[in-house]
């Protein structure tokens, strides 16, 4: 069974300072990782994707993630965090051996002050 | 081109009843997903349909069904409704065999 674990709940951020979110995962075979947003009363978008090839991802709205096969990690970044990022952020892995199902984080909700 | 459409946005029933929710993937898109995102209990996935036949389903009764139709839209029904059943659903497309999902705006299901 798969799981992902988003080891922070809350980032409270100033805006223009950079930010970390962290993931990690378990699986027993290759996955494809996926960072989704969801702002608020809405669905979820897709900010970045790892299928395979480079570890570094570049996402959306200035978003980029490593991939770390060692570490079972998939940090998301972003240099310089606008109030405009105020969201929740979720992390998912998905389940090739099951149609590609997503399993998701609990989610890190991103606060971002002037 | 348009992105995959929920309807309704949001849904009130009452204990006991039956919900029906719609979802329309991206065109070209044959599969579904629907997920539940209940307050506390994080996303969750419900089924999954592709080629209007149940693929797969995640750790959910029976009362929660669903089909699948030509055009490959989708209906989730929820029977017997409880008050944990209040929660946004989610549904998501991809290709056949595709790896990425992608999301609708949800329904909102509030059980009183």
């Amino acid at each position: 069974a798969q799981s992902v674990t988003q080891l922070d709940s809350q980032v409270p951020v100033f805006e223009e300072a950079p930010v970390e979110l962290r993931c990690n995962y378990s699986s027993s075979v290759s996955v494809y990782l996926f960072w989704y947003v969801q702002y608020p009363n809405q669905g979820l978008q897709l900010l970045l994707k790892y299928l395979s090839g480079s570890t570094l991802v570049k996402g959306i709205n200035g978003f980029e993630a490593e991939f770390n096969k060692s570490q079972t990690s998939f940090h998301l970044r972003k240099p310089s965090v606008h109030i405009s990022d105020t969201a929740e952020y979720f992390c998912a892995v998905s389940d090739q051996a099951a149609g590609n199902k997503l399993t998701f984080g609990g989610g890190t909700r991103v606060l971002v002050k002037p | 081109e348009a992105g995959v459409t929920q309807s309704p946005t949001h849904l009130i029933k009452t204990r006991g009843q039956q919900a029906t929710l719609r979802c329309s993937p991206i065109s070209g898109h044959t599969s579904v997903y629907w997920y539940q995102q209940a307050l506390g209990l994080g996303l969750q996935f419900l089924l999954w349909y592709d080629e209007g036949e149940e693929r797969n389903r995640g750790n959910f009764p029976p009362r929660f069904s669903g089909r699948q139709f030509p055009n490959y839209s989708s209906e989730l029904n929820v029977n017997a409704l409880e008050l944990e059943d209040s929660a946004l659903y989610l549904c998501a497309s991809s290709t056949w065999g595709g790896e990425t999902q992608y999301f609708g705006p949800g329904t909102r299901l509030l059980v009183l």
